[in-house]
Protein backbone atom coordinates (compact mmCIF):
# COMPACT_ATOMS: atom_id res chain seq x y z
CA UNK A 1 0.00 0.00 0.00
CA UNK A 2 0.74 3.05 -0.09
CA UNK A 3 3.70 4.99 2.02
CA UNK A 4 4.52 8.70 2.56
CA UNK A 5 7.51 10.33 4.32
CA UNK A 6 7.54 13.71 5.82
CA UNK A 7 10.35 15.80 6.40
CA UNK A 8 11.10 18.15 8.64
CA UNK A 9 9.28 16.73 11.93
CA UNK A 10 10.06 20.28 12.91
CA UNK A 11 10.54 23.54 11.57
CA UNK A 12 11.39 27.05 13.36
CA UNK A 13 11.89 30.29 11.30
CA UNK A 14 11.41 33.70 11.70
CA UNK A 15 8.48 36.16 11.11
CA UNK A 16 8.80 36.84 7.20
CA UNK A 17 11.18 33.87 6.42
CA UNK A 18 9.71 31.14 3.75
CA UNK A 19 9.18 27.64 5.11
CA UNK A 20 9.43 24.29 2.71
CA UNK A 21 8.01 21.30 3.59
CA UNK A 22 8.45 18.11 1.62
CA UNK A 23 7.24 14.32 0.95
CA UNK A 24 7.85 11.38 -0.54
CA UNK A 25 5.30 8.52 -1.50
CA UNK A 26 5.56 5.15 -2.87
CA UNK A 27 2.36 4.33 -4.79
CA UNK A 28 2.91 5.43 -8.59
CA UNK A 29 -1.01 5.07 -8.74
CA UNK A 30 -1.24 7.92 -6.49
CA UNK A 31 -2.60 10.79 -8.20
CA UNK A 32 -4.15 13.68 -5.62
CA UNK A 33 -2.14 14.87 -2.97
CA UNK A 34 -3.38 17.51 -0.66
CA UNK A 35 -1.97 19.49 2.68
CA UNK A 36 -3.48 19.75 5.86
CA UNK A 37 -3.03 22.25 8.51
CA UNK A 38 -4.08 21.50 12.25
CA UNK A 39 -4.12 23.92 14.87
CA UNK A 40 -4.30 22.96 18.64
CA UNK A 41 -7.69 21.25 20.01
CA UNK A 42 -9.01 21.11 16.37
CA UNK A 43 -9.46 18.80 13.62
CA UNK A 44 -6.88 19.28 10.75
CA UNK A 45 -8.21 21.93 7.92
CA UNK A 46 -7.45 21.65 4.28
CA UNK A 47 -5.04 24.43 2.86
CA UNK A 48 -4.56 23.48 -0.65
CA UNK A 49 -4.01 20.19 -2.79
CA UNK A 50 -2.97 19.62 -6.26
CA UNK A 51 -3.59 16.71 -8.57
CA UNK A 52 -0.91 14.76 -10.70
CA UNK A 53 -1.87 16.53 -13.96
CA UNK A 54 -0.20 19.76 -12.68
CA UNK A 55 3.07 20.75 -11.69
CA UNK A 56 2.40 23.68 -9.21
CA UNK A 57 -0.63 25.25 -7.82
CA UNK A 58 -0.32 28.09 -5.85
CA UNK A 59 -3.13 29.95 -3.30
CA UNK A 60 -1.55 33.58 -2.06
CA UNK A 61 1.63 32.70 0.46
CA UNK A 62 0.99 29.06 -0.10
CA UNK A 63 2.33 27.04 -3.04
CA UNK A 64 2.60 23.19 -3.46
CA UNK A 65 4.63 21.38 -6.27
CA UNK A 66 4.74 17.83 -7.92
CA UNK A 67 7.79 16.09 -9.29
CA UNK A 68 5.68 12.75 -10.50
CA UNK A 69 8.93 10.86 -12.03
CA UNK A 70 10.80 11.79 -8.20
CA UNK A 71 7.16 10.88 -6.45
CA UNK A 72 7.71 13.90 -4.00
CA UNK A 73 5.72 16.67 -3.31
CA UNK A 74 6.37 19.89 -1.38
CA UNK A 75 4.47 22.74 0.46
CA UNK A 76 5.95 26.11 0.17
CA UNK A 77 4.48 29.39 2.69
CA UNK A 78 6.17 32.21 2.37
CA UNK A 79 6.21 35.39 4.38
CA UNK A 80 5.78 33.17 7.45
CA UNK A 81 3.39 35.07 9.98
CA UNK A 82 2.73 33.57 13.73
CA UNK A 83 -0.53 32.24 12.74
CA UNK A 84 1.12 29.84 10.59
CA UNK A 85 2.03 27.81 13.69
CA UNK A 86 0.62 24.71 13.65
CA UNK A 87 1.17 21.01 12.46
CA UNK A 88 1.21 20.86 8.89
CA UNK A 89 0.26 16.97 7.17
CA UNK A 90 1.08 15.80 3.49
CA UNK A 91 -1.26 12.74 2.21
CA UNK A 92 -1.59 11.25 -0.84
CA UNK A 93 -4.40 8.88 -2.45
CA UNK A 94 -5.28 7.64 -5.80
CA UNK A 95 -8.32 9.76 -5.84
CA UNK A 96 -10.59 6.86 -7.16
CA UNK A 97 -12.19 7.19 -3.83
CA UNK A 98 -10.14 5.12 -1.65
CA UNK A 99 -8.40 7.09 1.50
CA UNK A 100 -5.62 9.50 2.17
CA UNK A 101 -2.55 8.18 3.70
CA UNK A 102 -1.02 10.93 5.34
CA UNK A 103 2.65 11.85 6.61
CA UNK A 104 3.64 11.96 10.12
CA UNK A 105 3.48 15.75 10.01
CA UNK A 106 5.42 18.95 10.87
CA UNK A 107 5.12 21.39 13.61
CA UNK A 108 6.03 24.62 11.80
CA UNK A 109 7.09 27.37 14.66
CA UNK A 110 7.19 30.82 13.27
CA UNK A 111 8.67 33.28 16.16
CA UNK A 112 7.82 37.04 16.09
CA UNK B 1 -18.12 25.22 11.78
CA UNK B 2 -16.27 22.61 9.38
CA UNK B 3 -19.48 21.20 9.14
CA UNK B 4 -18.61 17.81 10.53
CA UNK B 5 -20.04 17.01 13.71
CA UNK B 6 -18.73 14.25 16.20
CA UNK B 7 -19.96 13.47 19.45
CA UNK B 8 -18.55 13.24 22.40
CA UNK B 9 -15.62 15.72 22.34
CA UNK B 10 -14.04 13.91 25.17
CA UNK B 11 -14.63 10.01 26.89
CA UNK B 12 -12.99 8.74 29.79
CA UNK B 13 -13.52 5.15 30.42
CA UNK B 14 -11.84 2.25 31.83
CA UNK B 15 -9.85 -0.46 30.78
CA UNK B 16 -11.95 -3.06 29.20
CA UNK B 17 -15.08 -1.17 29.10
CA UNK B 18 -16.44 -0.11 25.32
CA UNK B 19 -17.44 3.38 24.17
CA UNK B 20 -19.20 4.59 20.64
CA UNK B 21 -17.91 7.67 19.02
CA UNK B 22 -20.14 9.35 16.84
CA UNK B 23 -20.03 11.68 13.31
CA UNK B 24 -22.37 12.98 10.96
CA UNK B 25 -21.15 14.21 8.09
CA UNK B 26 -21.02 17.09 6.16
CA UNK B 27 -24.29 18.13 4.00
CA UNK B 28 -24.56 15.72 0.47
CA UNK B 29 -20.96 13.74 1.53
CA UNK B 30 -21.39 10.05 1.39
CA UNK B 31 -18.08 8.70 1.92
CA UNK B 32 -17.06 8.79 5.69
CA UNK B 33 -13.82 8.10 7.26
CA UNK B 34 -12.40 7.51 10.91
CA UNK B 35 -9.42 8.29 11.53
CA UNK B 36 -6.83 7.23 14.91
CA UNK B 37 -4.58 10.24 15.69
CA UNK B 38 -1.95 9.35 18.10
CA UNK B 39 1.38 11.30 19.29
CA UNK B 40 3.76 9.26 17.95
CA UNK B 41 1.50 7.83 14.95
CA UNK B 42 0.54 10.63 13.31
CA UNK B 43 -3.06 9.81 11.38
CA UNK B 44 -3.61 6.17 10.91
CA UNK B 45 -6.56 5.55 8.68
CA UNK B 46 -9.04 2.99 10.78
CA UNK B 47 -12.09 2.78 8.16
CA UNK B 48 -14.49 3.95 5.38
CA UNK B 49 -17.17 3.52 4.35
CA UNK B 50 -19.40 5.29 1.38
CA UNK B 51 -23.39 5.33 1.31
CA UNK B 52 -23.92 2.72 3.74
CA UNK B 53 -20.94 0.35 2.73
CA UNK B 54 -17.40 -0.65 3.81
CA UNK B 55 -15.20 0.32 1.15
CA UNK B 56 -11.51 -0.01 2.75
CA UNK B 57 -10.11 -1.17 6.17
CA UNK B 58 -6.56 0.52 7.06
CA UNK B 59 -4.90 -0.38 10.37
CA UNK B 60 -8.28 -1.34 12.34
CA UNK B 61 -7.98 -3.31 15.25
CA UNK B 62 -10.19 -6.33 15.34
CA UNK B 63 -11.98 -5.17 19.11
CA UNK B 64 -12.91 -2.34 16.62
CA UNK B 65 -16.32 -2.17 14.29
CA UNK B 66 -17.64 0.67 12.33
CA UNK B 67 -21.04 1.20 10.77
CA UNK B 68 -22.70 3.83 8.29
CA UNK B 69 -26.40 4.37 8.35
CA UNK B 70 -29.29 5.28 6.56
CA UNK B 71 -29.27 8.74 7.42
CA UNK B 72 -25.39 9.04 7.02
CA UNK B 73 -23.84 9.29 10.18
CA UNK B 74 -21.33 6.54 11.17
CA UNK B 75 -20.44 5.06 14.16
CA UNK B 76 -17.04 3.88 15.36
CA UNK B 77 -17.21 1.18 18.01
CA UNK B 78 -14.18 0.46 20.31
CA UNK B 79 -14.29 -2.53 22.68
CA UNK B 80 -12.52 -4.33 25.47
CA UNK B 81 -10.42 -0.92 25.99
CA UNK B 82 -6.97 -0.82 26.50
CA UNK B 83 -4.75 1.75 27.87
CA UNK B 84 -2.80 1.89 24.53
CA UNK B 85 -6.32 2.72 22.65
CA UNK B 86 -5.97 6.44 24.35
CA UNK B 87 -5.78 8.93 21.32
CA UNK B 88 -8.17 11.77 19.20
CA UNK B 89 -10.29 9.86 16.91
CA UNK B 90 -11.04 11.80 13.85
CA UNK B 91 -13.80 11.11 11.57
CA UNK B 92 -13.63 13.05 8.01
CA UNK B 93 -15.93 12.98 5.06
CA UNK B 94 -15.77 13.84 1.51
CA UNK B 95 -17.64 13.35 -1.96
CA UNK B 96 -16.28 10.42 -3.37
CA UNK B 97 -13.02 12.12 -5.05
CA UNK B 98 -11.96 15.36 -3.50
CA UNK B 99 -10.46 16.90 -0.60
CA UNK B 100 -11.78 15.60 3.29
CA UNK B 101 -13.96 18.11 5.62
CA UNK B 102 -12.35 16.71 9.24
CA UNK B 103 -14.48 17.06 11.92
CA UNK B 104 -12.88 18.33 15.43
CA UNK B 105 -11.98 15.02 17.29
CA UNK B 106 -13.03 12.93 20.00
CA UNK B 107 -10.69 12.52 22.71
CA UNK B 108 -10.57 9.28 24.32
CA UNK B 109 -8.74 8.44 27.68
CA UNK B 110 -8.44 4.94 29.00
CA UNK B 111 -7.74 4.90 32.24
Amino acid sequence: GENVEQHPSTLSVQEGDSAVIKCTYSDSASNYFPWYKQELGKGPQLIIDIRSNVGEKKDQRIAVTLNKTAKHFSLHITETQPEDSAVYFCAASDEAGTALIFGKGTTLSVSS
Amino acid sequence: DSGVTQTPKHLITATGQRVTLRCSPRSGDLSVYWYQQSLDQGLQFLIQYYNGEERAKGNILERFSAQQFPDLHSELNLSSLELGDSALYFCASSVLRGGYTFGSGTRLTVV
